[in-house]
């Protein structure tokens, strides 16, 4: 069974530029969750997604955004790139409601110049 | 305090030792993850536990859910296990969310 897949694995993009970042769960899961390792720091929750609605989201400024898609696969933005947003992106998928399982990808590396 | 706290931060051994890296956690959990990832690479999942213990090769990871508290070992320590380890929890409270540690940095030299 193929695992959560991210895409792509690593952008770069000049500040001001948007970024789209994809992931795709695994089979069955509907959940979906994207979090934030920016450089030093430890990795921070940004959404969360379910059956295509935004459930809960991190404490990121409104230029992160994303969607859900109806095959569960999900998009994250981020507009109006600064270079502090140059991080490792992670995503998470799980069922709606899990025990604790949940399956990560490998992640995408944005760069911002 | 952060619910989620790793030591040690950073640990350097030699090639051939047994290594322990720590978890402890302030809130309730359903599970707890062990994540590896090698410099300027992606994040592997390397076990999800809700009790008792698990080996894999030379990777053992054990939980005690009373104490808050996980460990991952690594047995025959490589160089090749250099990376970051990451301890995540899967909270209980509030909404559904994963919360990170900041991570323990191992080198092994060979």
């Amino acid at each position: 069974e193929a695992g959560v897949t991210q895409s792509p694995t690593h952008l770069i993009k000049t500040r001001g530029q948007q970024a789209t970042l994809r992931c795709s769960p695994i089979s069955g899961h509907t959940s979906v969750y994207w979090y934030q390792q920016a450089l030093g720091l430890g990795l921070q929750f940004l959404l969360w997604y379910d059956e295509g609605e935004e459930r809960n989201r991190g404490n990121f400024p409104p230029r992160f955004s994303g969607r859900q898609f109806p095959n569960y696969s999900s998009e994250l933005n981020v507009n109006a790139l600064e270079l502090e947003d140059s991080a490792l992106y992670l995503c998470a998928s799980s069922l709606r409601f899990t025990k604790g399982g949940y399956t990560f990808g490998s992640g995408t590396r944005l760069t911002v110049v | 305090k952060n619910e989620v706290e790793q030591s040690p931060q950073n640990l350097t051994a030699q090639e051939g030792e047994f290594i322990t890296i720590n978890c402890s956690y302030s809130v309730g959990i359903s599970a707890l993850h062990w994540l590896q990832q090698h410099p300027g690479g992606g994040i592997v999942s390397l076990f999800m536990l809700s009790s008792g213990k698990k080996k894999h090769g030379r990777l053992i990871a054990t939980i005690n859910i009373q104490e808050k508290h996980s460990s991952l070992h690594i047995t025959a320590s490589h160089p090749r296990d250099s990376a970051v380890y990451i301890c995540a929890v899967a909270i209980i409270q509030g909404a559904q969310k994963l919360v990170f540690g900041q991570g323990t940095r191992l080198t092994i030299n060979p």
